[in-house]
């Protein structure tokens, strides 16, 4: 099983519309937990962390599901500034403490 | 707001050859990364540095990449006798603490191509 799953997409959303999509992890020691957002041949940049709590920012709220061994990202109200690639990244301790990315969820807002 | 820089942006080189990939982290971070991408595939970790040496590497950091932080401000990612797979985004981030607790800001990327 890989470490952290997401599924590839494309989710293909109408602009104005909720998203969400999760992230799996496989190691229970994983601690941090992030959300990043990748364009098209661009460098990866964070978008959120994702605490215990969860957490919102604006229109982006994150989950952590620990029984569960998930994360979400909800997008409401969708742009069409948000059509990117959302990547996943757990860190654990049993990795030293690397980031484990996933492969990312690729997200299209049509107008 | 600072930022990771890295140059060059495209770079294209033969087989065989060595390159040089340059990045300026943001100027009070103290911990500094590179990691590569290649075309539609996982972002993957190849090192990180911290206080003038190396402190993780993965399997792919193998004997052909060397990194070096020459003066206060560069670091630099080697990459001697380039093969055709090595072709990939090169990513440098650095963080102002240990990544589980601090966020990576990343440079934009250097397009390494290899013919």
């Amino acid at each position: 099983r890989k470490e952290v799953e997401q599924d590839p997409g494309p989710f293909n959303v109408p602009e104005g519309a909720t998203v969400a999509f999760n992230c799996t992890y496989s190691n229970s020691a994983s601690q941090s937990f992030f959300w990043y957002r990748q364009d098209c041949r661009k460098e990866p940049k964070l978008l959120m962390s994702v605490y215990s709590s969860g957490n919102e920012d604006g229109r982006f709220t994150a989950q952590l599901n620990r029984a569960s061994q998930y994360i979400s990202l909800l997008i409401r109200d969708s742009k069409l500034s948000d059509s990117a690639t959302y990547l996943c990244v757990v860190i654990s301790m049993d990795s030293n403490y690397q980031l484990i990315w996933g492969a990312g969820t690729k997200l299209i807002i049509k107008p | 707001e600072p930022e990771v820089t890295q140059t060059p942006s495209h770079q294209v080189t033969q087989m065989g050859q060595e390159v040089i990939l340059r990045c300026v982290p943001i100027s009070n971070h103290l911990y500094f990364y590179w990691y590569r991408q290649i075309l539609g595939q996982k972002v993957e970790f190849l090192v990180s540095f911290y206080n003038n040496e190396i402190s993780e590497k993965s399997e792919i950091f193998d004997d052909q990449f060397s990194v070096e932080r020459p003066d206060g401000s560069n670091f630099t990612l080697k990459i001697r006798s380039t093969k055709l797979e090595d072709s990939a985004m090169y990513f440098c981030a650095s963080s102002e603490a240990e990544q589980f607790n601090s966020p990576l800001h990343f440079g934009n990327g250097t397009r390494l191509t290899v013919t």
